[in-house]
């Protein structure tokens, strides 16, 4: 089983502070972590990803993740907001699914609103 | 050229109706995936495709049936529509299983709505 907690579904920073996102994971397999971006009225994009090796990890748009096992989580900062940043935000986890049972997949997150405040 | 496109982008149709969302994406992936997204933003994997063979099948009425007549399509017909499908439906694909590259590649959704 698999599930992915992100905490606050609404964030809002002031252009230039620091952007914290929250995101906890459950897993029995060893876990892949992602977290996408979402823009208004668009799909999703990848912003950066751990599979293995280093636990820090950049992404684009100056964004990074770390990957803390002992705390199941995979939190996404940025040093300072743009307000360009104002999307949605989604944490995944790859492991094997409840119900098929057969394939790896991703489980996302239900989402954090970023607002970026002037 | 859009990677990853999807036909309608909206859908506003009566309860009981038949319907269809068509994908094709030009990345030459061999997998593909079917979303949907529902109005709190929650996203669920309904079904995957690699080369043309369905490898995840969600836990969907059967109203919903996907199609792939090769790998670069994906369409979705969904029988006796209901309130509850009402959602933005998002098409995916990746090269190999995403859950190892992370790397899906997202179409801009289909807003269904259903009255």
């Amino acid at each position: 089983a698999q599930s992915v907690t992100q905490l606050g579904s609404h964030v809002s920073v002031s252009e230039g502070a620091l952007v914290l996102l929250r995101c906890n994971y459950s897993s029995s397999v060893p876990p892949y972590l992602f977290w996408y971006v979402q823009y208004p009225n668009q799909g999703l994009q990848l912003l950066l990803k751990y599979t293995t090796g280093a636990t820090l990890v950049k992404g684009i748009n100056g964004f990074e993740a770390e990957f803390k096992k002992s705390e199941t989580s995979f939190h996404l900062t940025k040093p300072s907001a743009h307000m360009s940043d104002a999307a949605e935000y989604f944490c995944a986890v790859s492991g094997r699914s409840d119900s098929s049972g057969s394939a790896r997949q991703l489980t996302f997150g239900s989402g954090t609103q970023l607002t970026v405040l002037p | 050229d859009t990677a990853v496109s999807q036909t309608p982008k909206y859908l506003v149709t009566q309860m009981g109706n038949d319907k269809s969302i068509k994908c094709e994406q030009n990345l030459g992936h061999d997998t593909m995936y079917w979303y949907k997204q529902d109005s709190k933003k929650f996203l669920k994997i309904m079904f995957s495709y690699n080369n043309k063979e369905l490898i995840i099948n969600e836990t969907v009425p059967n109203r919903f049936s996907p199609k792939s007549p090769d790998k670069a399509h994906l369409n979705l017909h969904i029988n006796s529509l209901e309130l509850g499908d009402s959602a933005v439906y998002f098409c995916a694909s990746s090269q190999g299983l995403a859950v190892y590259t992370g790397e899906l590649f997202f179409g801009e959704g289909s807003r269904l709505t259903v009255l």
